[in-house]
């Protein structure tokens, strides 16, 4: 079974501009978060989507925003980039098991987003 | 804030010996948490999980210890390898979605 893919794997951007990134799940996954991880801050949730849906959501601004498609697949995207959201953005997906819990959550290799 | 975080940020050991990370975290309520491995340049990949109705766990050379006590919660390697060097994180979930608060690290450097 194949991992989590995450395109592009790097990226240079320009302040002010926008990017977005995809993430496809592991097949059968239909819960899917994005993380940011910076050697300032260590990994830290922006959101998670399930079934299309926006279920959790971090402490990020507006300026991040994500979607999540009929084939669970997710992109996130963001807008006016700053320096400081220079960062590794993993994805990760996991299955839900009975009672809503959650199981086993996989990352996926990452996007370096450098921004200039 | 809550937060989950690490009592060695760095750990150093010698190949065959056995590691221990450790992990404190703050909210009673968490009920599932996740060791992760993140080797230079790679997304952080799952090694062993444990639920809170669970005190131990057992999978292949590596063992999570659950203290709910304390709130504490431990990683052990078995005869450490070089391949075992990278950074370790836990992760604990709080209950709502599949988010989750990561500690800091601890970085395992294996000694040849």
């Amino acid at each position: 079974k194949a991992g989590v893919t995450q395109t592009p794997r790097y990226l240079i951007k320009t302040r002010g501009q926008q990017v977005t990134l995809s993430c496809s799940p592991i097949s059968g996954h239909r819960s899917v978060s994005w993380y940011q991880q910076t050697p300032g801050q260590g990994l830290q949730f922006l959101f998670e989507y399930f079934s299309e849906t926006q279920r959790n959501k971090g402490n990020f601004p507006g300026r991040f925003s994500g979607r999540q498609f009929s084939n669970s697949r997710s992109e996130m995207n963001v807008s006016t980039l700053e320096l400081g959201d220079s960062a590794l953005y993993l994805c990760a997906s996991s299955t839900i098991v009975a009672g809503g819990s959650y199981n086993e959550q996989f990352f996926g290799p990452g996007t370096r987003l450098t921004v200039l | 804030g809550e937060s989950v975080g690490l009592h060695l940020p760095t750990l150093s050991v010698q190949e065959g010996d056995n590691s221990i990370i450790n992990c404190a975290y703050s909210n009673s309520a968490s009920d599932y948490f996740i060791w992760y491995k993140q080797e230079s340049g790679k997304g952080p990949q799952f090694i062993i999980d444990i639920r809170s109705n669970m005190d131990k766990r057992q999978g292949q050379r590596v063992t999570v210890l659950l203290n709910k006590t304390v709130k504490h919660l431990s990683l052990q390697i078995a005869a450490t390898q070089p391949g075992d060097s990278a950074v370790y994180f836990c992760a604990e979930n709080r209950g709502y979605g599949q988010n989750f608060v990561f500690g800091p690290g601890t970085r395992l450097s294996v000694l040849p």
